[in-house]
């Protein structure tokens, strides 16, 4: 496995909220609550959005939340603003000592 | 505010070499982990290296095991990544990340540098 998997595309109307899922493996993301999340705008670097599963870091809107069940790390954007409209991407720690990105999902608000 | 700026980006031919270079300031370097991180343009990122606060211990992608080399020079503020034996595939832009100090991520990017390796 060289990455974790995402949605291609999610898309929500403003104000509504989105989930985007992320799935690993027993290796990467059901090892350890080490899932971060990453928001990139159209030829900006990415920006920390998410950190160790469900932390935000200051100065990143409450709007954004993180969980984990399992396999499976989600995203979670309430209240939808057309500036949230960019890829987002998960990552995690593994077992390996190495990082995994997910593929990258496209978040297009209507 | 955290400043990270890759430089040593350019064109190589496949089977040549490169080092890039990652010059950090506006905290203190020697405290945090550092790491590379490449993405297609157009494509999504992917993890490449990551070097502990001392240079002592290293972990890099499967892809670039063997090839690329990362360290760090305390002194200077300095993040590089040697890479070895290029192949068209290694093309792309590659990140300086620094890692978070509470959590296994990276907190803050350098804008990139462009590698292209194409004969």
């Amino acid at each position: 496995q060289s990455a974790l998997t995402q949605p291609a595309s999610v898309s929500g109307s403003p104000g509504q909220s989105i989930t985007i899922s992320c799935t690993g493996t027993s290796s990467d993301v059901g090892a350890y609550n080490y899932v971060s999340w990453y928001q990139q705008h159209p030829g900006k670097v990415p920006k920390l959005m998410i950190y160790d599963v469900s932390n935000r870091p200051s100065g990143v809107s409450n709007r954004f939340s993180g969980s984990k069940s399992g396999n499976t790390a989600s995203l979670t954007i309430s209240g939808l603003q057309a500036e949230d409209e960019a890829d987002y991407y998960c990552s995690s720690y593994t077992s390996s000592g190495t990082y995994f990105f997910g593929t990258g999902t496209k978040l297009t608000v209507l | 505010e955290v400043q990270l700026v890759e430089s040593g980006g350019t064109s190589v031919q496949p089977g040549g070499s490169l080092r890039l270079s990652c010059a950090a300031s506006e905290f203190t370097f020697s405290s945090y982990y550092m790491h590379w991180v490449r993405q297609v343009p157009g494509k999504g990122l992917v993890w490449v290296s990551r070097l502990n606060t001392d240079g002592s211990k290293t972990n890099y992608a499967d892809s670039v095991m063997g090839r690329f080399t990362i360290s760090r020079d305390n002194a200077k503020n300095t993040l590089y990544l040697q890479m070895n034996s290029l192949r068209a595939e290694d093309t792309a832009v590659y990140y300086c990340a620094r890692g978070h100090r509470d959590g296994y991520c990276v907190d803050y990017w350098g804008q990139g540098t462009l590698v292209t390796v194409s004969s």
